[in-house]
């Protein structure tokens, strides 16, 4: 069964520190995701990308965060200058394209824990 | 805007017991609706989707959730719970290619 993987699994970083999730999507999927969940809170949406660039982005996904596909595998999420509320679970996904919008499903990584300290 | 609720951070059941994970959604449009499931260290797995098909939608497991316009409802059930079926469980709501999710119900299987 195909996955997404995530890298790293576990993350410990100090407050203003650069830190890069990365993630490798299902190979013929075309669309990526990055969601967040802080501890007992919502699944949020960060961004979506498709064609090599965004295709949406929420409101959290500020200038702070970036996203690239630097090669034909990897997909990464950048954040500049992490803050203390930055510490959660990211969550790469990748979905088909094509087929009626909305009834896409999404594959899920295991998720990257990030603790800001 | 499209957003689910879903009632009860933590159910509890014991082993042969229903299963009732309740999800309400608010949508301007027709929804399509998904739950999701995430087991210990896995990413998050679809158990069924609802596009407008059929009222009643079976998933993976012995799940299915049935699709309530008049309730605004997409609640998911299990006759017999499994220890197996311990983990985390989403509901969400798609606009366009983006699905938004709720906060997640924590289903505690008891033997």
């Amino acid at each position: 069964e195909p996955e997404v993987t995530q890298t790293p699994s576990h993350q410990v970083t100090q407050m203003g520190q650069e830190v890069i999730l990365r993630c490798v999507p299902i190979s013929n999927h075309l669309y990526f995701y990055w969601y967040r969940q802080i501890l007992g809170q919502k699944v949020e949406f960060l961004v979506s990308f498709y064609n090599n660039e965004i295709s949406e982005k929420s409101e959290i996904f500020d200038d702070q965060f970036s996203v690239e596909r630097p090669d034909g595998s990897n997909f990464t999420l950048k954040i500049r200058s992490t803050k203390l509320e930055d510490s959660a679970m990211y969550f790469c996904a990748s979905s088909e394209a094509g087929g009626v919008p909305g009834a896409n499903v999404l594959t899920f990584g295991a998720g990257s824990r990030l603790t800001v300290l | 805007a499209q957003s689910v609720t879903q009632l009860g951070s933590h159910v509890s059941v014991s082993e042969g017991a229903l299963v009732l994970l309740r999800c309400n959604y608010s949508s301007s449009v027709p929804p399509y609706l998904f739950w999701y499931v995430q087991y210990p260290n896995q990413g998050l797995q679809l158990l069924l989707k609802y596009t407008s098909a059929a009222t009643l939608v079976k998933g993976i497991n012995g799940f299915e959730a049935e699709f309530k316009k008049s309730e605004t409802s997409f609640h998911l059930t299990k006759p017999s719970a499994h220890m197996s079926d311990a983990a985390e469980y989403f509901c969400a709501v798609s606009r366009g290619y983006i699905p938004t999710f709720g906060r997640g119900t924590s289903l505690i299987v008891h033997p």
